[in-house]
C-alpha cells in the first residue's frame, strides 16, 4: 500500500485566498483524521470522519475552516478565507479503529503571506 | 483538558549513549502511544502499550508504561545518528476516543 496520501506537499498563498488541502487515506481504513502542527501547539486535531461521516468538528478552529469526506478513498480540508495564522503544517492520517495505530502522510506545509 | 507533558524538550547526545524520555500526565490513559518524527514527514507508530506497568522492547528502545496509566517512558540504549526525530506520545481522550492527544514532543540529535 502506498500509505496515506495527501497534497501539495507544500503551498504558499496570499491572505484572503481559498486554500484546498486534499488526502487518500488507506483502503480499508474506515477513520480519517485531518491534524495542524505548529511549533507553539504542536499537533491538534481539527476533526475526524468514522465511514465518511464526520464525527467530532470541534478542533475546527472557525467557520473558515472546512472539512469533507465525499466518499472512502478522498478527504479535502478548506480554508477560506485564508490568513496568515493559519501557517502551519496540515496532516491527514488514517486507521482502521478509533484512537489507536494512525498512519500519517507527509503533510502539507500551508504559508498564507 | 487531558494533557500530556514531555521532557526534555531537547536533549543532544553523542552516538553510543544511553537516555531517556518522559510522557506524563494527570489524567487516566487507556493506553499510550509513542511516534517518531523525521523532518518534512509525518510522525510513524512505534508502539502502543495498554496495560499498566507493561514493558515493550523494540530493539534498543524500551518502552514502559505506567503502573497508574498516567506515564511512560521511551529508553534508548547505545543511541545511533538514526535514532534522531522527534519522538511524540499520544493518548485517545476519554471524552472523544478518536481524537488523539499528542504531545509536543522530545526533539532528539544523536550526532555521530
Amino acid at each position: 500500500d502506498a500509505g496515506v496520501i495527501q497534497s501539495p506537499r507544500h503551498e504558499v498563498t496570499e491572505m484572503g485566498q481559498e486554500v484546498t488541502l486534499r488526502c487518500k487515506p488507506i483502503s480499508g481504513h474506515d477513520y480519517l483524521f485531518w491534524y495542524r502542527q505548529t511549533m507553539m501547539r504542536g499537533l491538534e486535531l481539527l476533526i475526524y470522519f468514522n465511514n465518511n461521516v464526520p464525527i467530532d468538528d470541534s478542533g475546527m478552529p472557525e467557520d473558515r475552516f472546512s472539512a469533507k469526506m465525499p466518499n472512502a478513498s478522498f478527504s479535502t480540508l478548506k480554508i477560506q478565507p485564508s490568513e496568515p495564522r493559519d501557517s502551519a503544517v496540515y496532516f491527514c492520517a488514517s486507521s482502521l479503529v478509533s484512537g489507536v495505530g494512525y498512519t500519517f502522510g507527509s503533510g502539507t506545509r500551508l504559508t498564507v503571506v | 483538558t487531558q494533557l500530556l507533558e514531555q521532557s526534555p524538550q531537547f536533549l543532544s547526545i553523542q552516538e553510543g549513549e544511553n537516555l531517556t524520555v518522559y510522557c506524563n500526565s494527570s489524567s487516566v490513559f487507556s493506553s499510550l502511544q509513542w511516534y517518531r518524527q523525521e523532518p518534512g514527514e509525518g510522525p510513524v507508530l512505534l508502539v502502543t502499550v495498554v496495560t499498566g506497568g507493561e514493558v515493550k522492547k523494540l530493539k534498543r528502545l524500551t518502552f514502559q508504561f505506567g503502573d497508574a496509566r498516567k506515564d511512560s517512558s521511551l529508553h534508548i540504549t547505545a543511541a545511533q545518528p538514526g535514532d534522531t526525530g522527534l519522538y511524540l506520545c499520544a493518548g485517545p481522550e476519554t471524552r472523544s476516543q478518536g481524537n488523539l492527544i499528542f504531545g509536543k514532543g522530545t526533539k532528539l540529535s544523536v550526532k555521530p
